[in-house]
């Protein structure tokens, strides 16, 4: 099963609209992390969080860790076209060994109409 | 500051042969982290090197390989090239392990014919 859920898959928006990305894991976060990926590119990190209730901002880009540590949403204000990209959220985990290592939701694709 | 580097961008191979793909980390980080992405897969955790040392593996089969070199470069490599082991493949670099955030290479398109 998947380890971080995003929601929603894809989203199509205005040019000038607002919108939220959500990112959900079953267990408790200890390091959240939002990545931009242009089709075909690498990932551009854009930002991290660590503490319950944190919250950053990038710009127009907003990114908020729940109290519980176990969700986390992205925030863009007044969409344009260069936001369009695929959002990720990744997450440290710790793995049978004890060591961390990094998982990934599946992305949210996003469109930002002229 | 140079990012990290991946080449090559872009390889085509058939079934049953080998590939090798590598990475230049950031100037200073020591830690390299191999990713595979795929459309149904999302983004998939490969290994990690680390002083030249594997230090995390992910559930792929012995297929998948890597090493770094004392300059903390790394290569990966597939033998027996499978039709589903076409992907993007990508490298990130930190400082060290466990340390975020990485950053990510370009990565290579790998086609399997």
């Amino acid at each position: 099963s998947q380890e971080l859920e995003q929601s929603p898959q894809s989203l199509i928006v205005q040019e000038g609209k607002n919108l939220t990305i959500n990112c959900t894991s079953s267990k408790t976060l200890y390091g959240l992390y939002w990545y931009k990926q242009k089709y075909g590119e690498g990932l551009i990190f854009l930002m991290m969080l660590q503490k319950g209730g944190e919250e950053k901002s990038h710009e127009k880009i907003t990114a908020k860790l729940d109290e519980k540590k176990q969700q986390s949403s992205l925030h863009i204000t007044a969409s344009q076209p260069s936001h369009a990209g695929i959002y990720l959220c990744g997450a440290d985990i710790l793995t049978q060994g004890g060591s961390e290592k990094l998982v990934f939701g599946k992305g949210t694709k996003l469109t930002v109409n002229p | 500051k140079a990012g990290v580097t991946q080449t090559p961008r872009y390889l085509i191979k058939t079934r049953g042969q080998q590939v090798t793909l590598s990475c230049s980390p950031i100037s200073g980080h020591r830690s390299v982290s191999w990713y595979q992405q795929t459309p149904g897969q999302g983004l998939q955790f490969l290994f990690e090197y680390f002083s030249e040392t594997q230090r995390n593996k992910g559930n792929f089969p012995g297929r998948f390989s890597g090493r770094q070199f004392s300059n903390s470069r790394s290569e990966m490599n597939v033998s027996t090239l499978e039709l589903g082991d076409s992907a993007l493949y990508l490298c990130a670099s930190s400082i060290r392990s466990g340390t975020q955030p990485q950053h990510f290479g370009d990565g290579t398109r790998l086609s399997i014919l």
